[in-house]
Formats: C-alpha cells, structure tokens, sequence
C-alpha cells in the first residue's frame, strides 16, 4: 500500500530565514506523481509544487523548491526567504493511479509558523 | 476564472439529519474529487467521478455515504443519518481531463458539524 510520512508534527522559522519540511513516502510504481500542499489558517488547500518522479531534475516555484531523492523514497520542501503568510499546515502527497482511478494519498501534515 | 466552488461553507445537522454538500468545478474540468478531514489529520481519499460516472469509490464508507456528478450540474455528496464521527471537513477538488499533470484543484471546504 501506497503511504506518505511526515515526520515533523510542528516547526518554526523566523522570519526571511530557510526551513526545510521532511517527506518519504512507499511504493511500488516507477513512475508517479508528488505534490506539496499548503493549508494556511482558511484551510482552503493550495497546491504549492509538483515534482514528476521520471524528471531527476527538482521543481522549484519562486521560494519553494523540492529535494527529490527518488531511491530514498523522500521529498523534502525548502521554502527559502520564509514569510509571515507561510504560515500554514503543509502536507505532502502521492498520486496514486492504478485501474483508471486517480488518488492524492496525503500524510498528516507539518505546522510550520513563521516568526517576525 | 472561477476556482471550485463548495457550499454550504458551514452545516450544521442533528444525528439522523441528511447532509447534502455541493461542489461545482472548475470551469473546463470534469473530474471531480472528494476527500475528508478529521480533525488534526490529512485528507483522506473517499471518492472519484466523471460526468455521469464513479470510477472509485473505495474510499467511501459502505453505508449512509452516496455521490454522483451529474450530466447537468454540480456534484453532490450526500450523507444520510447523519452520526457524530461524520463531523468533519469534506474538501471537493476537480482536474482537467487530457493532461497528465495529475493536478488536482480544490474547493475551500464545507465543514460538517453533528449535533
């Protein structure tokens, strides 16, 4: 079965400072997709990035950026020059597509707060 | 360029009520997604539609639970006789078909409560 792990229930950062939020995950496929999503205090879900596992290069979108170790199973989330307004519950999550169906399997996500 | 669209934002119904929630995607998507949220947890995967068709429901709970995506309007999830461990967060997310991206967009979420 097709799980997502994030071992940091909580984190802080200060302010214009780097943090780096811990994903891995177990599979099976060779091929797959992973995604981070953001929950700030609206909880509306914000897709923050996207990383295609047969792309060895690791996606980045402005502040965010992923460490991609495939053989390692981990996908790991940098945000660089942390703001206020990242505050927020990040959660890492598998695409899982097997008979015609299409699924995010999500873990249970890290707190980050971002402190002035 | 309206994103998905749930409602209601917030419903409250009493043990044994129905709940019906509401989710229009994005337009140009016809692919839609629920997914639950218990309290300090993920989203957890209940079930996927096409227009007119579920194609995996295995996330759903066997009984009480249904939903459907109709040719002509939104999606609805309905939940009937309603128990307490039904309070939570239902999120409703949509993708666009054709694109391998596997992108899915989601709606702010109607937040159930049982009383």
């Amino acid at each position: 079965a097709q799980t997502v792990t994030q071992s940091q229930p909580e984190m802080s950062v200060q302010e214009a400072e780097t943090v780096t939020l811990s994903c891995t995950y177990d599979t099976s496929e060779n091929n797959y997709y992973l995604f981070w999503y953001k929950q700030p205090p609206s909880r509306q879900m914000i897709l923050v990035i996207r990383q295609e596992a047969y792309k060895q290069q690791n996606a980045t979108e402005n502040r965010f950026s992923v460490n991609f170790q495939k053989a390692a199973k981990s996908f790991s989330l940098k945000i660089s020059d942390s703001q206020l307004g990242d505050t927020a519950m990040y959660f890492c999550a598998f695409m899982l597509t097997q008979g015609g169906s299409e699924k995010l399997v999500f873990g249970k996500g890290t707190k980050l707060t971002v402190n002035p | 360029n309206a994103g998905v669209m749930q409602n209601p934002r917030h419903l409250v119904r009493r043990r044994g009520q129905e709940a019906r929630l509401r989710c229009s995607p994005m337009k140009g998507h016809s692919h839609v997604y629920w997914y639950r949220q218990l309290p300090e947890e993920g989203l957890k995967f209940m079930v996927y539609l096409q227009k007119e068709n579920i194609i995996d429901e295995s996330g759903m709970p066997k009984e009480r639970f249904s939903a459907e995506f109709p040719k002509e309007g939104p999606s609805i999830l309905r939940i009937q006789q309603v128990v307490r461990g039904d309070s939570a967060a239902y999120f409703c997310a949509s993708s666009k078909p054709g694109l391998r991206t596997y992108e899915q967009y989601f709606g702010p979420g109607t937040r159930l409560t049982v009383t």
